[in-house]
């Protein structure tokens, strides 16, 4: 049973860069037709999709984000990561790592999730 | 900012049922794009509830049913039970984005 875990620092300062990994257990990421995503949840709002991954580095990133979003994947390692650069206090949330595809095309498992502050 | 639509709140007593709508467009719902559904509890990561527009995973109690029609999706919660006060999401793919897509979230209260 495929297992996700977030890690990383929880304060970032404003302008500088938000980075993610999400660690895969139980599974690997190197399975086919599978995509590992991010998902965003600013305090008190909705769920926000960030972007996604596939094990051959294939990428797709929500346009409002693009400009900032790059996610990456250790195949080796068996992890994904999340790089948000330029971030402001509107980039406070609390961010999920989570499984596309394979056998079940929709978000499931979903990490529990790590939060990051932006602040000085 | 979401493109589908959901109601912020919905409450009903124990035993009643309430439905959530979920209202999309041209480009996600319309499109003939499957719609999952979310539940969410306080300080927890959302957990899948109804997958392909009407179908439980093992272990959601049937009392939770999906349904979607035309631009719009629909969750049903039957017998309420104070244990189903949570957040409620749904969620789709859009054409128009390029990528996946939430709706803006309900918060069932059980009274």
């Amino acid at each position: 049973q495929v297992q996700l875990q977030e890690s990383g620092p929880g304060v970032v300062k404003p302008s500088g860069t938000l980075s993610l990994t999400c660690g895969v257990s139980g599974g690997s990421i190197s399975s086919s037709d599978t995509w590992w995503n991010w998902v965003r949840q600013a305090p008190g709002k909705g769920l926000e999709w960030i972007g996604e991954i596939d094990h051959t580095g294939r990428t797709n990133y929500n346009p409002s984000l693009r400009s900032r979003v790059t996610i990456s994947v250790d195949e080796s390692k068996n992890y994904f990561s999340l790089n948000l650069r330029s971030v402001t206090a509107a980039d406070t949330a609390v961010y999920y790592c989570a499984r596309w595809g394979g056998d079940t095309n929709w978000f499931d498992p979903w990490g529990q999730g790590t939060l990051v502050t932006v602040s000085s | 900012q979401s493109v589908l639509t959901q109601p912020p709140s919905v409450s009903g007593a124990p035993g009643q049922r309430v439905t959530i709508s979920c209202t999309g467009g041209s480009s996600n719902i319309g499109a003939a794009y499957d719609v999952h559904w979310y539940q969410q509890f306080p300080g927890t990561a959302p957990k899948l509830l109804i997958y392909v527009n009407n179908n439980r995973p093992s272990g959601v109690p049937d009392r939770f049913s999906g349904s979607k029609s035309g631009t719009s999706a629909s969750l049903a919660i039957s017998g309420l039970q104070a244990e189903d006060e949570a957040d409620y999401y749904c969620q789709s793919y859009d054409n128009s984005l390029s990528g996946y897509v939430f709706g803006t979230g309900t918060k069932v209260t059980v009274l």
